[in-house]
């Protein structure tokens, strides 16, 4: 089993939708989690990161980190066009491992208009 | 400005060759990583360096082997290339210290095709 699991969809929404991408994990030592934006062709980029449970909203992203039940989730509001990529979770445990990030497979998220 | 730029983008080589990938960061940064991701789009860490000491070598066969021979650069070198091998390799870099360790800032990858 991977520590961290992550349906590869492919997700394919109209414009305006509200997306919800999702990963489970096993490892918990994890207490930062993270989401990445991969365009294709391009190095992941950071978009969310969050420490232990809670919420976070940024713009139209909002992350959901329940670590009682180890998951994560990223929601996107008013879906755009532009908001076609792979969406990767990360993971790492802090201390020594920092920076030693633990990934999901990805979502392909495609938003048509 | 690329912050975090690899050289070369496309690599397309015979098995048993060697081959090196280069990496540059502008971010001033202490802690470079290499990243590899599969065909199925798999990320996953291969090396660290903070300011030029390896701190993390994941179980990674040692035809590998990363270099640093100054906080900003980061280069690997890879040995009897094999199929298994292809790739495309990412390298990153990040603040050394604490929570910001995490915020990894990615180059655009060098895809390493092996036939």
């Amino acid at each position: 089993q991977k520590e961290v699991e992550q349906d590869p969809g492919p997700l394919s929404v109209p414009e305006g939708a509200i997306v919800s991408l999702n990963c489970t994990y096993s490892n918990s030592a994890f207490q930062y989690f993270m989401w990445y934006r991969q365009y294709s062709r391009k190095g992941p980029e950071l978009l969310m990161y969050t420490y232990s449970s809670g919420n976070k909203e940024d713009g139209r992203f909002t992350a959901q980190v329940d670590k009682s039940s180890k998951y994560i989730s990223l929601f996107i509001r008013d879906s755009q066009p532009s908001d076609s990529a792979t969406y990767l979770c990360a993971m790492s445990a802090g201390g020594t491992s920092y920076g030693k990030l633990t990934f999901g497979q990805g979502t392909i998220l495609t938003v048509h208009p | 400005d690329t912050a975090v730029s690899q050289t070369p983008k496309y690599l397309v080589t015979q098995m048993g060759n060697d081959k090196s990938i280069k990496c540059e960061q502008n971010l001033g940064h202490d802690t470079m990583y290499w990243y590899k991701q599969d065909s199925k789009k798999f990320l996953k860490i291969m090396f660290s360096y903070n300011n030029k000491e390896l701190i993390i070598n994941e179980t990674v066969p040692n035809r590998f082997s990363p270099k640093s021979p100054d906080k900003a650069h980061l280069n690997l070198h890879i040995n009897s290339l094999e199929l298994g091998d292809s790739a495309v390799y990412f390298c990153a870099s990040s603040p050394a210290q604490g929570r910001g360790a995490n915020v990894l800032t990615f180059g655009a990858g060098s895809r390493l095709t092996v036939l």
